[in-house]
């Protein structure tokens, strides 16, 4: 069964600076990869998604993702980090026999002005 | 927009009484979950249902059961409700396989219930 790993449940970075997130899952390659965002006191919303169709994936919000496979990681990216980005961030992947998805414990997002 | 909403935001309740948590979905989705989440544990899965009527235990589903009678609402109850039940509750819905929206869960804005 997949597991999710996220490393370091926080992440501080100083506004304008680039913000890089780390997710790796543990075995064969999952159908979809997902990266959710949830702000305050909100549910999730979905930042982006990786179907296969290429290992580049661009989200909302200015975020992309690469999808590794020699790497098995999926690490979340954005170029320049803007106070709005402060909120937690959750890595998923979809397992191939159900319809449920296997989360990360969520990386806690820090902008420093 | 797929519009998932639940039924509270805050609800405080009492040790003992009987609590219901529901969640309605506007897309058709024949996929809905029932998370709680709790700082440093992530989402864990406490059921889930693919169907009406249908309904599948997830991680921790102790202290809990659903009920899905239609396929738009799905409901979470707390039969007994616990001081360690406190927590804040996610509802999702997603499709079954097929196109690029499969899998891809689509979230309430979640109720924070605390049990006194």
């Amino acid at each position: 069964a997949q597991s999710v790993t996220q490393l370091g449940s926080h992440v501080s970075v100083s506004e304008g600076a680039l913000v890089l997130l780390r997710c790796n899952y543990s075995s064969s390659v999952p159908p979809y990869l997902f990266w959710y965002v949830q702000y305050p006191n909100q549910g999730l919303q979905l930042l982006l998604k990786y179907t296969s169709a290429a290992t580049l994936v661009k989200g909302i919000n200015g975020f992309e993702a690469e999808f590794k496979k020699s790497e098995t990681s999926f690490h979340l990216t954005k170029p320049s980090a803007h106070m709005s980005d402060a909120a937690e961030y959750f890595c998923a992947v979809s397992e191939d026999s159900n319809y449920q998805l296997i989360w990360g414990a969520g990386t806690k997002l820090i902008i420093k002005p | 927009d797929v519009k998932v909403t639940q039924s509270s935001r805050y609800l405080v309740k009492r040790t003992g009484e009987k609590v219901f948590l529901e969640c309605v979905q506007d897309m058709d989705h024949e996929n809905m979950f029932w998370y709680r989440q709790d700082p440093g544990l992530g989402l864990r899965l406490i059921y889930f249902s693919y169907d009406v009527k249908m309904k599948e235990k997830g991680d921790i589903p102790e202290g809990y059961s659903v009920s899905r009678e239609k396929k738009e609402r799905f409901s979470l109850i707390l039969e007994s409700a616990s001081t360690n039940q406190t927590s804040m509750y996610l509802c999702a819905s997603s499709l079954p396989s097929g196109g690029n929206d499969t899998d891809t869960q689509y979230f309430g804005p979640g109720t924070r219930l605390t049990v006194l």
